[in-house]
């Protein structure tokens, strides 16, 4: 079966850190991929995908991924944390095969920044 | 603009109970997707429908469990003869359509929280 996997379950950094969560999925072929936030007490947010072209993707505030086929790697970055991204966050995979909105999600990195 | 909206945010039933819950999409979006987050697990997709028709329903469990996207109103979930193990935060989604998945976003509603007593 496909798979996504998030390789930190907790990952707790200080404000102006750098930002690195690993996510791997199983699948070789063609893929969306997709990175959610959670806030506490909030809905699932896109916070950026790919689809095709440039590997490297821009997302809101400041998040970027970068899409290595050779490594079935999508892994989220962002230069310097704030408080307020504090959160949990969704790495998620379209389904190979499957139908829109069948996405497989790997089950989440909660980040804690510290003041 | 209202976002997905689901109901109720926190469901209680007894063992062997029926649990429905709601989702309105957001304006506009025509497809609505259920998904179902256990505890410590990720959100597992369980079904995807348009207005009147189910697309996809290869998450769902085979028994107990029916959704529906009626012409009019919200779609509903509804978990029959609830046992423990349903107990899990139940999330719904909506996307605006398109026969392939061209880059639409889905959207994700707050989710609604089931627990079985």
């Amino acid at each position: 079966a496909q798979s996504v996997s998030q390789h930190n379950h907790h990952v707790i950094l200080s404000e102006a850190a750098s930002l690195e969560l690993g996510c791997n999925y199983s699948y070789g072929g063609t893929v969306n991929l997709f990175w959610y936030v959670q806030y506490p007490g909030q809905h699932l947010q896109l916070l950026l995908k790919y689809f095709s072209g440039d590997p490297l993707v821009k997302g809101i505030k400041g998040f970027e991924a970068e899409f290595i086929k050779s490594k079935f790697s999508f892994n989220l970055r962002k230069p310097s944390v704030q408080w307020s991204d504090t959160a949990e966050y969704f790495c998620a995979v379209n389904a190979p095969g499957g139908s829109q909105g069948n996405l497989i999600f790997g089950k989440g990195t909660k980040l804690s920044v510290k003041p | 603009n209202a976002g997905v909206m689901q109901n109720p945010r926190h469901l209680v039933r007894r063992r062997g109970q029926e649990a429905r819950l709601r989702c309105s999409p957001m304006k506009g979006h025509s497809h609505v997707y259920w998904y179902r987050q256990l505890p410590e697990e990720g959100l597992k997709f369980m079904v995807y429908l348009q207005k009147e028709n189910i697309i996809d329903e290869s998450g769902m469990p085979k028994e107990r469990f029916s959704a529906e996207f009626p012409k009019e109103g919200p779609s509903i979930l509804r978990i029959q003869q609830v046992v423990r193990g349903d107990s899990a935060a139940y999330f719904c989604a909506s996307s605006p359509g398109g026969r392939r998945f061209s880059g639409n976003t889905i959207y994700f509603g707050e989710g609604s929280w089931l627990t079985v007593v």
